[in-house]
């Protein structure tokens, strides 16, 4: 299946710092892409969809200014935590399809820690 | 967004057939049923999914009841490796964007 590449695996932080996460589509092109969290013990949230090209579109209830996604190119997503705080600690997960209405492949997710 | 139920948690014995069920009475015309599986601390993992017909793929098999209300998700041959999160989502024409509810906590044991 197709792969998506999400770096870092975990990050540590101070409070106050901004910490960028990249969602890589290593096979293939993705004119969208989709930002979750989860916390422990807890299911996935859609936090926004990226769209090549476009602003994000941001679920109700996150803050786009705290949570800037870029999607400068077709095999690129970034997603940046500005001013982290400790309960932006969370497991931040980014996937993407092959083509609209297709099945999602997932990245491996990238673990936050804000100290 | 159409709303799923799953149960919380399942038991299973490795090597015997694993049957999750999914609730999904609200579903769309054209919404398909996916499932994933999320293992502690990894992404999900595509399973299988499917719009009317039953499925089958090498990981699994889905049984859809004819008014689509609901599905059952079969792993006919478990393994301790299927121990995770499974979570049963419907997917229309939104573009691909998946929602997911609480999922089934499958445990198999030895």
């Amino acid at each position: 299946g197709a792969v998506v590449s999400q770096h870092p695996s975990w990050v540590i932080c101070k409070s106050g710092t901004s910490v960028k996460i990249e969602c890589r589509s290593l096979d293939f092109q993705a004119t969208t892409m989709f930002w979750y969290r989860q916390f422990p013990k807890q299911s996935l949230m859609l936090m926004a969809t990226s769209n090549e090209g476009s602003k994000a579109t941001y679920e109700q209830g996150v803050e786009k200014d705290k949570f800037l996604i870029n999607h400068a190119s077709l095999t690129l997503s970034t997603l940046t935590v500005t001013s982290a705080h400790p309960e932006d600690s969370s497991f931040y997960i980014c996937s993407a399809a092959v083509a609209t209405n297709e099945k999602l492949f997932f990245g491996s997710g990238t673990q936050l820690s804000v100290l | 967004d159409a709303k799923t139920t799953q149960p919380t948690s399942m038991d299973c014995a490795e090597g015997r057939a694993a049957n999750l069920p999914c609730n999904h009475s609200t579903i769309s015309g054209n919404e398909y049923v996916y499932w994933y599986r999320q293992i502690h601390s990894q992404g999900p993992q595509y399973i299988i999914h499917g719009l009317k017909n039953n499925e089958t793929n090498e990981m699994a098999s889905l049984i859809i009841t004819e008014d689509r209300k609901s599905s059952t998700l079969i792993l006919p041959h478990a393994t301790l490796r299927d121990t995770a999160v499974y979570y049963c989502t419907p997917l229309g024409t939104s573009g691909s964007r998946l929602t997911f509810g609480e999922g089934t906590q499958l445990t198999v044991n030895p």
